[in-house]
């Protein structure tokens, strides 16, 4: 069954510094997304993109972040500048073709992000 | 705003006992609700959906019913396994634009053999 991988699974990084998590969605897959959990708590949308372009986004979504989809594959999300606070378990997901509420999420086994 | 509230766990039940993890929701529009589960180390999965009133999803002997008129989705099993205990969660998600699930605390499920 296909599925979605991220790498890397475990990222430490020091306050401050850039960090890029990727991802490679299920091939036939259009709808992608990032969400967040802290310490095995609520798990929180960050971002959707679909067609090339930010759906949506959460507040926690600020200008530190950024996503891209630099090929025909992967799918990126960038932290510039590290805080403590975003220490979590980032999970990508992707969906199929989105018929008014019905899309199942496909997620990752997520990466750890670690910022000391 | 649309949000997701469940009964706070840990549930902690033997092998063979009833399930049921509450799940209630607010939201505009007709949002579509689903259960998904994350296992030790792994991502959510998706374990059942229902995307209008009155469905009823099931699987691998889950079942939740879409009760609009009491805004819920609760999530039952006859009989658990130890291969149950898992973190469960409750979500929503709507065509009001942006393409976003929105997912409730999550319940943590132990069964002991």
């Amino acid at each position: 069954e296909p599925e979605v991988t991220q790498t890397p699974s475990h990222q430490v990084t020091q306050m401050g510094q850039e960090v890029i998590l990727r991802c490679v969605p299920i091939s036939n897959h259009l709808y992608f997304y990032w969400y967040r959990q802290i310490l095995g708590q609520k798990v929180e949308f960050l971002v959707s993109f679909y067609n090339n372009e930010i759906s949506e986004k959460s507040e926690i979504f600020d200008d530190q972040f950024s996503v891209e989809r630099p090929d025909g594959s992967n799918f990126t999300l960038k932290i510039r500048s590290t805080k403590l606070e975003d220490s979590a378990m980032y999970f990508c997901a992707s969906s199929e073709e989105v018929l008014g509420g019905d899309f199942p999420l496909h997620f990752g086994n997520g990466t750890r992000l670690t910022v000391t | 705003g649309n949000s997701v509230t469940q009964m706070e766990g840990p549930v902690t039940l033997s092998e063979e006992a009833f399930l049921t993890i509450n799940c209630t929701y607010t939201a505009t529009g007709y949002p579509s609700l689903f259960w998904y589960v994350q296992y030790p180390g792994e991502g959510l999965q998706l374990l059942l959906k229902a995307t209008k009133a009155d469905d009823k999803g099931s699987n691998k002997g889950f079942e939740a019913t879409y009760r609009k008129e009491t805004t819920s989705f609760h999530l039952e099993k006859g009989s658990v396994q130890v291969s149950d205990s898992a973190v469960y969660f409750c979500a929503l998600s709507d065509n009001t634009g942006g393409f976003k699930t929105i997912f409730g605390a999550g319940t943590r499920l132990f069964v002991k053999a």
